[in-house]
């Protein structure tokens, strides 16, 4: 089993649209909890962190369930900017360093 | 903003050949990691350092080692390349737990004929 799991898409939405992606991970010890954004052909870069009360940046909005070893992320009012792969990362201390690991990814295409 | 630089964009290299790929961060970040990306696998850790002259394996350091021999550069090595090693590498770098996730370089995409 991959230690992050998340649907691969593509998930193709029309402008304005809600869009929620959900996300699942392995190893119960794991800390924190990322969404990366990730464009074509450039680096990730940290979209949000996700807590265990949820949280929300703008149209972002993160959660996160432990018991079911689930994160999640809702994206309200689709742009075409938005479109990009959406990673979901996992934060394991392993006493002398954190470690990410990273889901595959999510692909979404937002369209007029 | 936290920078993380990485020597090079495109690297082509012949099989066999010893090949240094270089990442600097100027934040005086304590950790450092290299990444390969590929295509249906994501990212997948090579190697990462917790401190200068310290090193560890990640989950596929097969094929490579690494050098940290100042705070601020952290170094992949590509012993013999391999054609199995045509990716598009990623360096990244955090100050502390990484409870505020990581800065990544622009990446190297690396070709090995």
């Amino acid at each position: 089993r991959k230690e992050v799991e998340q649907d691969p898409g593509p998930f193709n939405v029309p402008e304005g649209a809600t869009v929620a992606f959900n996300c699942t991970y392995s190893n119960s010890a794991s800390q924190s909890f990322f969404w990366y954004r990730q464009d074509c052909r450039k680096e990730p870069k940290l979209l949000m962190s996700v807590y265990s009360s949820g949280n929300e940046d703008g149209r972002f909005t993160a959660q996160l369930n432990r018991a079911s070893q689930y994160i999640s992320l809702l994206i309200r009012d689709s742009k075409l900017s938005d479109s990009a792969t959406y990673l979901c990362v996992v934060n394991l201390n392993t006493g002398t360093a954190s470690k990410l690991t990273f889901g595959t990814g999510t692909r979404l295409q937002v369209t007029l | 903003d936290v920078k993380v630089t990485q020597s090079s964009r495109y690297l082509v290299k012949r099989t066999g050949e010893k090949v240094f790929l270089e990442c600097v961060q100027d934040m005086d970040h304590e950790n450092m990691f290299w990444y390969r990306q590929d295509p249906g696998l994501g990212l997948r850790l090579i190697y990462f350092s917790y401190d200068v002259k310290m090193k560890e394996k990640g989950d596929i350091p097969e094929g490579y080692s690494v050098s940290r021999e100042k705070k601020e550069r952290f170094s992949l090595i590509l012993e013999s390349a391999s054609t199995n090693q045509t990716s598009m590498y990623l360096c990244a770098s955090t100050l502390g737990s990484g409870g505020d996730g990581y800065t990544f370089g622009s990446g190297t995409r690396l070709t090995v004929v």
